[in-house]
């Protein structure tokens, strides 16, 4: 069974702060990588998607990739209360199969 | 430009009836996924189509679960007899796949089915 997993939380941080989201995939074929961000009762949106491994950088966002530990993690910079929300981990596990992790919820505290 | 739209957005019925769920991609995407999301399992992929074609429903979870995509502008799932743990949101996601890596999905806004 291929998988995604994520701590659930919550994870909690002071505004202003860097939150740290970790994710690992069992699928060392997966090839790429999302992160979604879903608010309570809404729908996952999508935040950033990396293919290579090391970071790639939107905003105050920042996307770690590392193929060989088979470990994906989101960086949030200054962090706001409109932060909060559960963050969802996926990676791609053969054609365009898609598995998500169960989320990490995220508390950012004014 | 609309997004991936969904309807109906909230559907209460008995066990037994049947449910018809709809799915409208974004234009242009080739291909579409129908996932379902509750607490306990979080967000499970049940089908995906590429070029209207069902490519991998392992996560269907039994016949009384069915898809199709009769063009590329619309999909259906249907549950047929409903039942009480079918209740949960249900989302319909498309994407643009035209071979090398694999693009992000793009989410409707959900059908929350409850079943009596």
């Amino acid at each position: 069974q291929k998988e995604v997993e994520q701590n659930s939380g919550p994870l909690s941080v002071p505004e202003g702060a860097i939150a740290s989201l970790n994710c690992t995939y069992s699928d060392r074929g997966s090839q790429s990588f999302f992160w979604y961000r879903q608010y309570s009762g809404k729908s996952p949106e999508l935040i950033m998607f990396i293919y290579s491994n090391g970071d790639k950088e939107d905003g105050r966002f920042t996307a770690q990739l590392n193929k060989a530990s088979q470990y994906v993690s989101l960086l949030i910079r200054d962090s706001q209360p409109s932060d909060s929300a559960t963050y969802l981990c996926a990676a791609t596990t053969g054609g365009f199969k898609t598995i998500f992790g169960a989320g990490t919820r995220l508390f950012v505290k004014a | 430009d609309a997004g991936v739209i969904q309807s109906p957005r909230h559907e209460v019925t008995e066990m037994g009836q049947e449910v018809t769920l709809r799915c409208k991609p974004i234009s242009g995407h080739n291909s579409l996924f129908w996932y379902r999301q509750t607490m306990m399992r979080g967000l499970e992929l049940l089908i995906y189509f590429n070029n209207n074609v069902p490519i991998d429903d392992s996560g269907m979870p039994e016949d009384r679960f069915s898809a199709k995509m009769p063009n590329a502008s619309f999909s259906t799932l249907k549950i047929q007899p409903s039942e009480p743990r079918d209740s949960a949101v249900y989302f319909c996601a498309s994407s643009s796949q035209r071979g090398g890596r694999v693009q992000p999905q793009h989410f409707g806004d959900g059908t929350r089915l409850s079943i009596l």
